[in-house]
């Protein structure tokens, strides 16, 4: 069965810190990857996906960027963080075929 | 554009009584419709999911949902509520754009009380 996994779970990091974030899936070949991001009152936004190595697309210009260095491996990047980067972070997979996407535990950061 | 609206941010019901979420949706073409659960600190889980056929769905935990085109809607409902169903419940759209991203509507707190 497949699993995804995130870590870490909860971060605190300075205003202008670097960020790294890591997403893994196991059980399954070529996914489709994603990265949301749910902030609080603001529901969940779709940050960037993924539909092979290397391949990224944005969607919301941002103080992000994300990388995929493995077929199911999606990492989630910034330079120098802001206060309002703060959220909860939630990677998220799909197959082929129908449309589901399955979310991973997510991880807090919380950027002071 | 495509949107989601979840009327109702926090439910409260009694333990045994019954549960009805409301959702709707704006989207051109046919919808792909979700509902997801999230416990506190705590990821995504599917409930349910429609595609096609069937306008009404079963998922997990006993929890069912009635697709409706007519008034584009897709309401959770559950006829019995127990208390570890207090979570957050998200409408969701898979949209064609953006990698067949979703579309999430704001949430609805639910809170069961004893």
């Amino acid at each position: 069965s497949q699993t995804i996994h995130q870590w870490p779970a909860t971060l605190v990091q300075p205003v202008g810190s670097p960020l790294s974030l890591e997403c893994t899936v196991e059980g399954t070949s070529n996914p489709n990857l994603y990265w949301y991001r749910q902030a609080a009152g603001r529901g969940l936004q779709l940050l960037f996906y993924s539909v092979g190595i290397g391949q990224i697309s944005s969607e919301v210009p941002q103080n992000l960027s994300a990388s995929r260095p493995q077929d199911r491996q999606f990492i989630l990047s910034s330079k120098k963080l802001l206060l309002s980067d703060s959220g909860f972070y939630l990677c998220a997979w799909r197959g082929t075929g129908p449309e589901t996407q399955y979310f991973g535990p997510g991880t807090r950061l919380l950027v002071l | 554009a495509q949107s989601v609206t979840q009327p109702d941010i926090h439910i409260t019901v009694s333990e045994g009584a019954s549960l009805e979420l409301r959702c709707n949706y704006s989207y051109g073409a046919t919808p792909y419709l979700f509902w997801y659960v999230q416990s506190p600190g705590q990821g995504l889980q599917l409930l349910l999911k429609y595609f096609s056929g069937d306008t009404l769905v079963q998922g997990i935990k006993g929890f069912e949902a009635e697709f409706k085109r007519s008034q584009s809607s897709f309401n959770l409902r559950k006829p019995s509520v127990h208390w570890s169903d207090a979570a957050e419940y998200f409408c969701a759209v898979g949209v064609e754009e953006y990698g067949n991203k979703l579309v999430f509507g704001a949430g609805t707190i639910l809170r069961v009380k004893s």
